[in-house]
């Protein structure tokens, strides 16, 4: 059974703090490894969708960069600001059949 | 901006009864899918659908639920004699292709079964 892992469960920083998360997954099955933001009461929302070893996003203060070899992937936040305060999901797709396999989340928590 | 309309938002039902959870994708994306996160677990994934069939379902999508797209636009899932064990907030999502493509999702309905 394929399990993706991420940690910290959570996290507070205070605004204006860098910070990052990391996201595991079984380096033997990949395809495509993607990152949603979900804040509370909103539905997910896409970040980013990485599929080459080494790949770096980069989308305003937040990016991304994925190893496949060693099966992991960090998400950076660059500056926190109170309004980055979400659960940030990654989820693999281990083939071709768009099956996506989440993982549990890091709840972000920014005070002003 | 386009998006994934989710009706209703919460239901409340009795045990036993059916629910019907409808969403309304993007109009030119071409799969859709439906999840679940029961309250404090991971997000599930139930069914993917395709040019007018399943195209992937898992384990927990069993013979209580089906999917289907009644008219082009809507997208449902049904719930058959729903148990308790059904609470939770059911998302719907589409994506444009197959391969890479980002997923979008609506707001989600919450289901409560007494």
């Amino acid at each position: 059974i394929l399990n993706v892992e991420q940690s910290p469960q959570s996290l507070h920083v205070q605004e204006g703090d860098s910070t990052n998360f990391t996201c595991s997954f079984p380096s033997s099955n990949f395809y495509a490894l993607h990152w949603y933001r979900w804040e509370t009461a909103k539905s997910p929302e896409a970040l980013f969708v990485m599929t080459l070893n080494g790949d770096e996003k980069k989308k305003g203060r937040i990016s991304a960069t994925l190893n496949t070899k060693e099966g992991y992937s960090y998400l950076y936040i660059k500056g926190s600001q109170p309004e980055d305060s979400a659960t940030y999901l990654c989820a693999l797709n281990a083939g071709n059949n768009r099956k996506l396999i989440w993982g549990l989340g890091t709840s972000l928590a920014v005070n002003p | 901006e386009p998006e994934v309309t989710q009706t209703p938002s919460h239901q409340v039902t009795q045990m036993g009864q059916e629910v019907i959870l409808r969403c309304v994708p993007i109009s030119n994306h071409l799969y859709f899918y439906w999840y679940r996160q029961i309250l404090g677990q991971k997000v599930e994934f139930l069914v993917s659908f395709y040019n007018n069939e399943i195209s992937e379902k898992s384990e927990i999508f069993d013979d209580q639920f089906s999917v289907e797209r009644p008219d082009g636009s809507n997208f449902t899932l049904k719930i058959r004699s729903t148990k308790l064990e059904d609470s939770a907030m059911y998302f719907c999502a589409s994506s444009v292709s197959r391969a890479t493509g980002e997923l979008f999702f609506g707001e989600g309905s919450r289901l409560t079964v007494l």
